[in-house]
């Protein structure tokens, strides 16, 4: 079956403009996370939602960072005013429950370039 | 100090080889462990939890000593194919946020 995807697959954009990446979890996981991979880092959570719970959002760098889930399924991830330390690969993934030890699929990512 | 340590390698053995990584984590609530293999420009991929007993897959052994919080991956055998980074990742709590370590990259020669 099909399983996470994410759009766009690379984005560069330019110091101080907004991006949002998005994420379609795999059909009927309630649970979906985003984390990023910066080169030489490895890689942080960043937020993560279950179901209708509000969202964990301790892993956001900033306020410049936020993320919705609409209708418990497709997610996006906005940055504002983005800053060149920004530039990583954002991976999104789903699991099947936020309970349990339910395996994280991930999907390939959005390599984000801020120049 | 960070939550979870490896060592970053790499790790450079001959096909055949047995190779060992090994892991610790400064949490001791942490309730969940995995290792997750992760090619070049690719995602993250779940290669095996961990369990208290120690577990087995194929050609790969994960062990895990709450005590010490220490995890250690073997793999036996070593293919080619096996050339991969290593992330050694824990859960504080069921289900929820995973942490990850730097990874352990292994390059398997011919």
């Amino acid at each position: 079956g099909a399983g996470v995807s994410q759009s766009p697959s690379n984005k560069v954009t330019e110091k101080g403009k907004d991006v949002e990446l998005r994420c379609d979890p795999i059909s009927g996981h309630t649970a979906l996370y985003w984390y990023r991979q910066s080169l030489g880092q490895g890689l942080e959570f960043l937020i993560y939602f279950q179901g209708n719970s509000a969202p964990d959002k301790s892993g956001l760098p900033s306020d410049r960072f936020s993320a919705e889930r609409t209708g418990g399924s497709v997610s996006t991830l906005t940055i504002q005013r983005t800053q060149q330390e920004d530039s990583a690969v954002y991976l999104c993934a789903s699991s099947l429950s936020g309970t349990g030890v339910s395996e994280q699929y991930f999907g390939p990512g959005t390599r984000l370039t801020v120049t | 100090r960070k939550e979870v340590e490896q060592d970053p390698g790499p790790f450079n053995v001959p096909e055949g080889a047995t190779v060992a990584f090994n892991c610790t984590y400064s949490n001791s609530a942490s309730q969940s462990f995995f290792w997750y293999r992760q090619d070049c420009r690719k995602e993250p991929k779940l290669l095996m939890s961990v369990y208290s007993s120690g577990n087995e897959d194929g050609r790969f052994t994960a062990q895990l000593n709450r005590a010490s919080q220490y995890i250690s991956l073997l793999i036996r055998d070593s293919k080619l194919s096996d050339s991969a980074t290593y992330l050694c990742v824990v859960n504080l709590a069921q289900g929820g946020k995973l942490i990850f370590g730097q990874g352990t990259e292994l390059s398997v020669k011919p």
